[in-house]
């Protein structure tokens, strides 16, 4: 079956540091990857996607490629603020350009400290 | 347009009590989707409902839980008899439709079992 592990966390890092959140997948086929991150009280929010090999997302300073030969999806910031502080949840869909029935990682929370 | 809106957003039940978690998706949203997130773990798919249809229904437990989206009003999770291995958060999502769209999420409702 499909699966999604990520780095653990917590992850504390100083504003302006550098981010990488890592990410790898098990799945049949090109599943679709996606990034979600949820802030403190609210619902997971979509961050970035990407649908196929070598595609990239970006988004609000956050990047991630779909690397299929590592079956991979880092995600990544050079430069994070205090406002990122959030858990952030890697997934995988393997129908493509959809985003129903993910498979979801188990969330990396990021504290970034001023 | 509001987002995706569950409720409540924390449950207390005592063990062998019904637990009744709503959904109301987002406007013109005809898809939702339930999730599970035991602690320390990702979220995990539970079912996925149209209008009136239970479409997939493969990560539901086999007993004690059921799932409904009426032709009106807000979706329904019911947990009957709760035991503790039933607390966690209980995420819902809603996509506008098949395809490539974006499924957006509620807050979610923290079920906690005593």
């Amino acid at each position: 079956g499909n699966s999604v592990t990520q780095m653990e966390g917590p992850v504390t890092l100083s504003e302006e540091a550098f981010l990488t959140i890592n990410c790898t997948y098990t799945a049949t086929g090109y599943p679709s990857l996606f990034w979600y991150v949820q802030y403190p009280g609210e619902g997971l929010q979509l961050l970035l996607k990407a649908t196929k090999a070598d595609d990239k997302g970006s988004n609000k300073g956050f990047e991630a490629t779909y690397r299929k030969e590592t079956t991979s999806f880092h995600l990544e910031k050079g430069s994070v603020q205090v406002s990122d502080s959030a858990v952030y949840f890697c997934a995988l869909s393997d129908r493509p350009g959809s985003a129903r029935q993910l498979t979801f990682g188990s969330g990396t929370q990021l504290t970034v400290l001023p | 347009n509001a987002g995706v809106m569950q409720n409540p957003r924390h449950l207390v039940r005592r063990r062998g009590q019904e637990a009744r978690l709503r959904c109301s998706p987002m406007k013109g949203h005809s898809h939702v989707y339930w999730y599970r997130q035991l602690p320390e773990e990702g979220l995990k798919f539970m079912v996925y409902l149209q209008k009136e249809n239970i479409i997939d229904e493969s990560g539901m437990p086999k007993e004690r839980f059921s799932a409904e989206f009426p032709k009106e009003g807000p979706s329904i999770l019911r947990i009957q008899q709760v035991v503790r291995g039933d607390s966690a958060a209980y995420f819902c999502a809603s996509e506008q439709g098949s395809g490539n769209t974006e499924a957006f999420f509620g807050q979610g409702t923290r079920l906690t079992v005593v």
